[in-house]
């Protein structure tokens, strides 16, 4: 059975630093691109980034990028995400995804399989 | 304000059909794939629809996906009151180079 398992959330100040992580098993993680998705409180799915099965291509939405970093271990079968300079708006569940699919030079033909039950990171002083 | 948008609600009685539609645009929707998301409330969301009209193992025939142009439809027939949940498409958009979601659909079942 796939299980992926979030950890890491809690409450951190604004500009603070966090590292969220999601054990996965029941697949052989090393074959599998992998992504974060965020849900702030009442609101709609919002993607954060993925990477590739083995790590060396990384995606980020406009929010993540050049504060958070994707990243993966494949000998512990474990997704990260450290997220810097933490702002008030990044206040959300974290949900980790297994990612199926392609991406080209042009395009990402992908969608997201499995999901963790999600890790609650608020960001408040 | 999502560039795919889909109607903030929808509601049907049991046993009826309900569709969601989600709009976005060529460089969106109109070239790539679209997959449909359930979240039932306090839970993860679930894959419902891939590749536009694929259905993953476990999901019942009762839900289906189509698309055409730059829209794409989720289709969910015999409504049960546990279809009752928050439906999300989603796609790749090949000009900003980031993965999107609508804004997503609440579905009530009277």
């Amino acid at each position: 059975e796939v299980q992926l398992v979030e950890s890491g959330g809690g409450l951190v100040q604004p500009g603070g630093s966090l590292r969220l992580s999601c054990a996965a098993s029941g697949f052989t993680f090393s074959s599998y691109a992998m992504s974060w998705v965020r849900q702030a409180p009442g609101k709609g799915l919002e993607w954060v980034s993925f990477i590739s099965s083995g790590g060396g291509d990384t995606y980020y939405a406009d929010s993540a990028k050049g504060r958070f970093t994707i990243s993966r271990d494949n000998s512990k079968n474990t997704l990260y995400l450290q997220m810097n300079s933490l702002r008030a708006e990044d206040t959300a569940v974290y949900y980790c995804a297994r990612r199926l699919g392609y991406c080209s030079s042009t395009s990402c033909y992908v969608n997201f399989d499995y999901w963790g039950q999600g890790t609650l990171v608020t960001v408040s002083s | 304000q999502s560039v795919l948008t889909q109607p903030p609600s929808v509601s049907a009685a049991p046993g009826q059909k309900v569709t969601i539609s989600c709009s976005g645009s060529s460089s969106n929707i109109g070239n790539n794939y679209v997959s449909w998301y359930q979240q039932l409330p306090g839970t993860a969301p679930k894959l419902l629809i891939y590749e536009n009209n694929k259905r993953p193992s476990g999901i019942p025939d009762r839900f289906s996906g189509s698309k055409s142009g730059t829209s794409a439809t989720l289709g969910i027939t015999g409504l049960q009151p546990g279809d009752e949940a928050d439906y999300y498409c989603g796609t790749w958009d090949s000009s900003l180079s980031v993965w999107m979601f609508g804004g997503g659909t609440r579905l009530t079942v009277l």
